[in-house]
């Protein structure tokens, strides 16, 4: 079946502007997950969604980032005024649920901001 | 909030040596330790995962082994192939399972 898929693939945008990223996860994942890399480093926990539940937005660096998950699928990490310490690789994953499973990741996009 | 440390962030070995990776974790609450190998320019994988209730989980050439008491958690790997050249993480998800917190990587070379 499909995997996670993440879109697009690769962003350059200008310092200041605003930049939505897009996740769809695995269908009947009801768990997703944000995470950010930087180069050469680990995984940084942004966000959590789960079910109708309440996000864990408690890894969100600061208030430019935001996200939202529509209809229990998809999900927008928005950045708003982006900048230059943004640039990563943020990866979506998702589980079959919350909990000690399997988080199947996306490919990433990759954000440079000039 | 969890904190994991993971060591070491370079390793080399000759194909067919053992290698292995360590682990410490900070909340005693962790319950859930999975291994992820990421290859250049890809994403990450899950390889093996253990829970707490469980000291060592096997997988053919890979194990992985747990303490739950002095909080570390370690990843082997037998007969290496240049294959496994990879980044592997390790992480602990909390009991509230809201998160995984990563360890910073361990970039393994298996020289031919």
């Amino acid at each position: 079946g499909a995997g996670v898929s993440q879109s697009p693939s690769n962003k350059v945008t200008e310092k200041g502007k605003d930049v939505e990223l897009r996740c769809d996860p695995i269908s009947g994942h009801t768990a997703l997950y944000w995470y950010r890399q930087s180069l050469g480093q680990g995984l940084e926990f942004l966000i959590y969604f789960q079910g109708n539940s309440a996000p864990d937005k408690s890894g969100l660096p600061s208030d430019r980032f935001s996200a939202e998950r529509t209809g229990g699928s998809v999900s927008t990490l928005t950045i708003q005024r982006t900048q230059q310490e943004d640039s990563a690789v943020y990866l979506c994953a998702s589980s079959f649920t919350g909990g000690p499973y399997e988080q199947y990741f996306g490919p990433g996009t990759r954000l440079t901001v000039t | 909030g969890e904190n994991v440390e993971q060591h070491p962030s370079t390793l080399s070995v000759q194909e067919g040596d053992s290698a292995v990776i360590k682990c410490t974790y900070s909340d005693s609450a962790s319950n859930y330790f999975p291994w992820y190998k990421q290859e250049l320019g890809k994403r990450p994988q899950l390889i093996i995962d253990i829970r707490s209730n469980v000291g060592e989980k096997k997988d053919q050439r890979i194990a992985v082994t747990l303490n739950k008491t002095a909080k570390h958690f370690s990843l082997h790997i037998t007969e290496t192939q240049p294959e496994d050249s990879a980044v592997y993480f390790c992480a602990a998800l909390t009991e509230s399972g809201s998160r995984l917190t990563f360890g910073e990587g361990t970039q393994l070379t298996v020289n031919p």
